[in-house]
């Protein structure tokens, strides 16, 4: 079974409204990092939240974790077209220092 | 600073055939892995090498997979013979291998390939 699943599968907003997606996770982790991959390139590291942080900033993404309900949110705000892509949560296992556990992603869709 | 490359970024072939893929992670870079997105699926890990070594290829599907990094530069991933459910984007990330939990990948755009 997968560690990180996000939730809405997929989700349309309009530009300037809020987004926010949700990822839950199995075992306990030393970090959780959000990802976000534009059609057709790539994954982009965003942001990477540590086990023993529970809110993290950068420019207009906030991401919040809780390790005890193992789940963590992302928040866009004031959204923009260029933000339309699918977006990942990723989390590396505690006592592993290898390979990053991917979920399904969240499509984001911003329309003006 | 150039990223990882992937080669080719569109592969069709039929059901049998053989494929390789190719992985130029960006340089200096130990740690190089591999992952798989099967349509709408999640991204699945196949496996890390570190330098030339396969540290974990746990995610290997099966041994219809083969992956080498000779000399720890790059890499590359045959599919001998590809089945129809081999289809997906192939992915390679790196990164540069400092024996942190806080490390972050750097992903190629990926290889489309489609088995008919």
């Amino acid at each position: 079974s997968q560690q990180g699943e996000e939730d809405p599968q997929a989700l349309s907003i309009q530009e300037g409204e809020n987004a926010t997606m949700n990822c839950s996770y199995k075992t306990s982790i030393n970090n959780l990092q959000w990802y976000r991959q534009n059609s057709g390139r790539g994954l982009v590291h965003l942001i990477l939240i540590r086990s023993n942080e529970r809110e993290k900033h950068s420019g207009r993404l906030r991401v919040t974790l809780d390790t005890s309900k193992k789940s963590s949110s992302l928040l866009i705000t004031a959204s923009r077209a260029a933000d339309t892509a699918s977006y990942f949560c990723a989390t590396r296992p505690t006592g592993t220092a290898s390979k990053l556990t991917f979920g399904t992603g969240t499509r984001l869709q911003v329309t003006l | 600073e150039a990223g990882v490359t992937q080669f080719p970024s569109h592969s069709v072939i039929e059901k049998g055939q053989t494929v390789t893929l190719r992985c130029d992670p960006i340089s200096g870079h130990d740690n190089l892995y591999w992952y798989r997105r099967v349509m709408g699926k999640e991204i699945k890990f196949l496996l890390h090498f570190v330098k030339e070594s396969k540290q974990d290829e746990s995610g290997m599907p099966n041994n219809r997979f083969l992956a080498e990094r000779t000399g720890g530069t790059y890499s590359t991933l045959k599919v001998q013979p590809a089945e129809l459910e081999d289809s997906g984007v192939y992915f390679c990330a790196s990164s540069r291998g400092l024996g942190t939990s806080i490390e972050k990948l750097f992903f190629g755009s990926g290889t489309q390939l489609s088995v008919l």
